[in-house]
C-alpha cells in the first residue's frame, strides 16, 4: 500500500462545478497536511496547508479526519485556471515529506 | 511566498559528463533543502536532504556517489549528477523551507542525457 495515495483522476468537469479531492495516508503519526498544485512541467504551488478544524480560502476547503486518515479538497465554482495537478502531501515531520501521485483535474469551458 | 531560484532550466549533456544544479533561497536562510526528482506522469520522490554544513542524508536506493550535494552556505545547495547516463534524465526540483512553514520549490531543471 502506498503512503499517500489519491484518486488519479482525471476529472474533467464543466467551468462552475464543484469538484472535489480525496487523499489517505497510511501513517497514523503523521503531522502535517498541504495540498499543493502543479501545473504541467512546472514546479509544485503550496495551495493550502490543512488543519483538523478545516480551513478554507477562497473557493478552495481543505479537511483533515485524522481518525480516517483523510484529506480533502473542494474546489467550488471551478475555474478554467484551476486546471492542473492537485497534489496531496503528508509530512512525518519536518524533514520528511511524502507526495501523492496527483489528481488531474481539467476545467473546460 | 518564499522565492527558491534554481540554475539552470534546462540542461542538455552527453553521457559520460556532469552536470551541477544550484538551489538558492533568495529571501530567506535555508539549514535544510531537499532535492526531488520527478518523472512523466509521476510524483515527486525525495532523492536527499542537504544540511548547511554537514553531509547531506540520502533517501534508499539513491547512489550518494552519483549524485553528489554540497550545501556550503545558508542560502546555496548543490546537486551535482556525476557521469550521467540517458536514464538520469528527469525533472530536478529542490525545495526549503523557512522555519515552521511549508516546502518552497524552485522552478526545476530538466535534465537530458543523449
Amino acid at each position: 500500500r502506498k503512503e499517500v495515495e489519491q484518486d488519479p483522476g482525471p476529472f474533467n468537469v464543466p467551468e462552475g462545478a464543484t469538484v472535489a479531492f480525496n487523499c489517505t495516508y497510511s501513517n497514523s503519526a503523521s503531522q502535517s497536511f498541504f495540498w499543493y498544485r502543479q501545473d504541467c512541467r512546472k514546479e509544485p504551488k503550496l495551495l493550502m496547508s490543512v488543519y483538523s478544524s478545516g480551513n478554507e480560502d477562497g473557493r478552495f476547503t481543505a479537511q483533515l479526519n485524522r481518525a480516517s486518515q483523510y484529506i480533502s479538497l473542494l474546489i467550488r465554482d471551478s475555474k478554467l485556471s484551476d486546471s492542473a495537478t492537485y497534489l496531496c502531501v503528508v509530512e512525518l515531520n519536518a524533514g520528511k515529506s511524502t507526495f501523492g501521485d496527483g489528481t488531474t483535474l481539467t476545467v473546460k469551458p | 511566498g518564499a522565492v527558491v531560484s534554481q540554475h539552470p532550466s534546462r540542461v542538455i549533456c552527453k553521457s559520460g559528463t556532469s552536470v551541477k544544479i544550484e538551489c538558492r533561497s533568495l529571501d530567506f536562510q535555508a539549514t535544510t533543502m531537499f532535492w526531488y526528482r520527478q518523472f512523466p506522469k509521476k510524483s515527486l520522490m525525495l532523492m536527499a536532504t542537504s544540511n548547511e554544513g554537514s553531509k547531506a542524508t540520502y533517501e534508499q536506493g539513491v547512489e550518494k556517489d552519483k549524485f553528489l550535494i554540497n550545501h556550503a552556505s545558508l542560502t546555496l545547495s548543490t546537486l551535482t549528477v556525476t557521469s550521467a547516463h540517458p536514464e538520469d534524465s528527469s525533472f530536478y526540483i529542490c525545495s526549503a523551507r523557512p522555519t515552521g512553514a511549508a516546502q518552497y520549490f524552485g522552478p526545476g531543471t530538466r535534465l537530458t542525457v543523449t
